[in-house]
């Protein structure tokens, strides 16, 4: 199975801050990834799928990037809304899409 | 509004089974794809297995064949997962989720949207 990994593990950032995850699949996936927010004690929710591509009704503050086996997901300026934990998953070839470890972002 | 709403939470014994639910509404429920997510306590998502919408084909996830089984019941637009021979190892929170796809040229790409509430099931002597 394909190796899903991210980093860091966690962050504290400030409101209004520009925060960086990446995610780094162990081989190359293309565009075939997938990144979830989930916030505790609810389900994952899609933020941007195909690497780069929005999810409608996500904010434009996310923003993905990457292809091959380096991925990259930004927001652009941190709101008190953004904290929980993100996930990244593969979707490349036929299941197990195998998923990250997250990343765990909190707010200062 | 697609929503798909799960079963409650379970308290099974080393060795029962456990069966979830997973009941689609909003969408063409026949249409889409059904994937089956774990999430044990402090660990990854984990995929279980999925059941194909026109065909009823199924696929597990190794490590579960053999104790994981999906189906699904359209005139009801549900499905179920059911899983044999608990152990402690077990207990995490379930989930399902319909699988999207959006297509150009001759790539795919899905992803799993929405998901499930979740369901605990607590594995305990």
């Amino acid at each position: 199975d394909i190796q899903m990994t991210q980093s860091p593990s966690s962050l504290s950032a400030s409101v209004g801050d520009r925060v960086t995850i990446t995610c780094r699949a162990s081989q190359n996936i293309g565009t075939y990834l997938t990144w979830y927010q989930q916030t505790p004690g609810r389900a994952p929710q899609v933020l941007i799928y195909a690497a780069s591509s929005l999810q409608g009704g996500v904010p434009s503050r996310f923003s993905g990037g990457g292809s091959g086996t380096d991925f990259t997901l930004t927001i652009s300026s941190l709101q008190p809304e953004d904290f929980g934990t993100y996930y990244c998953q593969h979707s490349y070839g036929t299941p197990p899409w195998t998923f990250g470890q997250g990343t765990k972002v909190e707010i200062k | 509004q697609v929503q798909l709403v799960q079963s409650g939470a379970e308290v099974k014994k080393p060795g029962a089974s456990v069966k979830i639910s997973c009941k689609a509404s909003g969408h063409a429920f026949n249409n889409y794809a059904i994937h089956w997510v774990r999430q044990a306590p402090g660990q990854r998502f984990e995929w279980m297995g999925w059941s194909n919408a026109a065909n009823g084909y199924t696929k597990y996830a190794q490590e579960f064949q053999g104790r994981v089984t999906i189906t699904r019941d359209t005139s009801a637009s549900a499905a179920y997962m059911e899983l044999n021979n608990l152990r402690s190892e077990d207990t995490a929170v379930y989930y399902c989720a319909r699988g999207q796809r959006d297509c150009s040229g001759t790539n795919c790409y899905y992803w799993f949207d929405p998901w499930g509430q979740g369901t605990l099931v607590t594995v305990s002597s």
